[in-house]
């Protein structure tokens, strides 16, 4: 079973408007942590923003944060005031448990982001 | 600053030839990673590694196996490679924890002919 869904394969905002991202996951584990990394065409991989599962409150880390909704199991990558610079692949991931033998990072299927100028 | 290290940047191998992807952090790092990267696929977990010796299947074992013989060192090994293990392969590291990022090497493209 796939337990990290992006339903978007590729989205367009207009430079200096805000996108949303859409992530949802799947977990039994109470423990958890989310993460979205950003790919430039360049390939490297670049952290973006973490919310543990435990964390009270949204993560925001500059004009990313993420709208975090537990019930749901949703983690959207929220992007305010779009930058050409924007335009990526965005990746949700979910790492379960507390470390160890758990680690492991799962990655979703991405979305492709194009700012228009 | 993290560095995850790889071999080679692009690598073209014929069929049949036993490959080697070498992947070397220096942040001494418990986790490893081996993910393949395909083109509407995302990033899908070949191995892991959570400790020198010690491993885990992914999603996507089959065909590769991997080697964890030094703390810093993470090797992807392709026994007898076929075309359809032609991609993008990228490496990781991560500190034990569930809260810590992971770091990526740059990648390698395989091309298997």
């Amino acid at each position: 079973a796939q337990k990290i869904t992006q339903t978007q394969p590729g989205m367009f905002v207009q430079e200096k408007e805000a996108v949303t991202l859409d992530c949802t996951y799947d977990t039994s584990d109470p423990s958890y942590g989310l993460f979205w990394y950003k790919q430039p065409s360049s390939g490297e991989m670049i952290f973006l923003i973490y919310q543990g599962s435990y964390d009270q409150q949204n993560a925001t880390e500059g004009r990313y944060s993420l709208n975090f909704q537990k019930a749901r199991k949703s983690a959207n990558l929220v992007i305010s005031a779009s930058q050409l610079g924007d335009s990526a692949m965005y990746f949700c991931a979910m790492r379960e448990g507390d470390g160890g033998s758990q680690g492991n990072l799962i990655f979703g299927k991405g979305t492709k982001l194009s700012v228009k100028p | 600053d993290v560095k995850v290290t790889q071999s080679s940047r692009y690598l073209v191998k014929r069929t049949g030839e036993k490959v080697f992807l070498e992947c070397v952090q220096d942040m001494d790092h418990e986790n490893m990673f081996w993910y393949r990267q395909d083109p509407g696929l995302g990033l899908r977990l070949i191995y892991f590694s959570y400790d020198v010796k010690m491993k885990e299947k992914g999603d996507i074992p089959e065909g590769y196996s991997v080697s964890r013989e030094k703390k810093e060192r993470f090797s992807l090994i392709l026994e007898s490679a076929s075309t359809n293990q032609t991609s993008m392969y990228l490496c990781a590291s991560s500190l034990a924890g569930g809260r810590t990022e992971a770091f990526f090497g740059q990648g390698t493209r395989l091309t298997v002919v």
